[in-house]
């Protein structure tokens, strides 16, 4: 079945730090990618998302890159700040199908 | 816009009762999704509907939950006689079309004392 697969948390970083959160898929045919964010007592956000290989997202200084060829979407920031810290998701949607399909969630903590 | 609207935010039940999520879909939307977010987990699917039909509940408990999203109103989804194992976050999704994209909203905490 389809799947997604995330780099284990927390990560903690500093104010301007890179950031990179990896992100890997199983999925049959060429499904969308996703990334969501969830701030503290809130629900998803749509970060950015990519729908065909070699598609890039880009959304407030966040980008990824749909691979095919090695199956990932890692998500990444040049310099990162406080209000950044959030939980990101990974997810996938099959063509055909209206399911979305996460990953467990990266917590991402930036300290000034 | 006020965006999709969960209701309550948090609530808690006792062993046995039943409790009742309320989601309001963004405007326009006929699309509604239910999500469930278990401590340290991902969001799993449970349920999608449209107006007064379940297109696909696959990801749905076999006994005890139950959704509906009627004609006129918000879709609820119910779960009889709650136990521990369903304290989680309750996440509802709208969308207009698939390809529009999906609006989450906020939530609703369900905690079982």
């Amino acid at each position: 079945g389809n799947s997604v697969t995330q780099m284990e948390g927390p990560v903690t970083l500093s104010e301007e730090a890179f950031l990179t959160i990896n992100c890997t898929y199983t999925a049959t045919g060429y499904p969308s990618l996703f990334w969501y964010v969830q701030y503290p007592g809130e629900g998803l956000q749509l970060l950015l998302k990519a729908t065909k290989a070699d598609d890039k997202g880009s959304n407030k200084g966040f980008e990824a890159t749909y691979r095919k060829e090695t199956t990932s979407f890692h998500l990444e920031k040049g310099s990162v700040q406080v209000s950044d810290s959030a939980v990101y998701f990974c997810a996938l949607l099959q063509g055909g199908s209206e399911k979305l399909v996460f990953g467990k969630g990266t917590k991402l903590t930036v300290n000034p | 816009n006020a965006g999709v609207m969960q209701n309550p935010r948090h609530l808690v039940r006792r062993r046995g009762q039943e409790a009742r999520l309320r989601c309001s879909p963004m405007k326009g939307h006929s699309h509604v999704y239910w999500y469930r977010q278990l401590p340290e987990e991902g969001l799993k699917f449970m349920v999608y509907l449209q107006k007064e039909n379940i297109i696909d509940e696959s990801g749905m408990p076999k006994e005890r939950f139950s959704a509906e999203f009627p004609k006129e109103g918000p879709s609820i989804l119910r779960i009889q006689q709650v136990v521990r194992g369903d304290s989680a976050a309750y996440f509802c999704a709208s969308s207009q079309d698939r390809n529009y994209g999906y609006t989450f909203g906020s939530g609703t905490r369900l905690t079982v004392v």
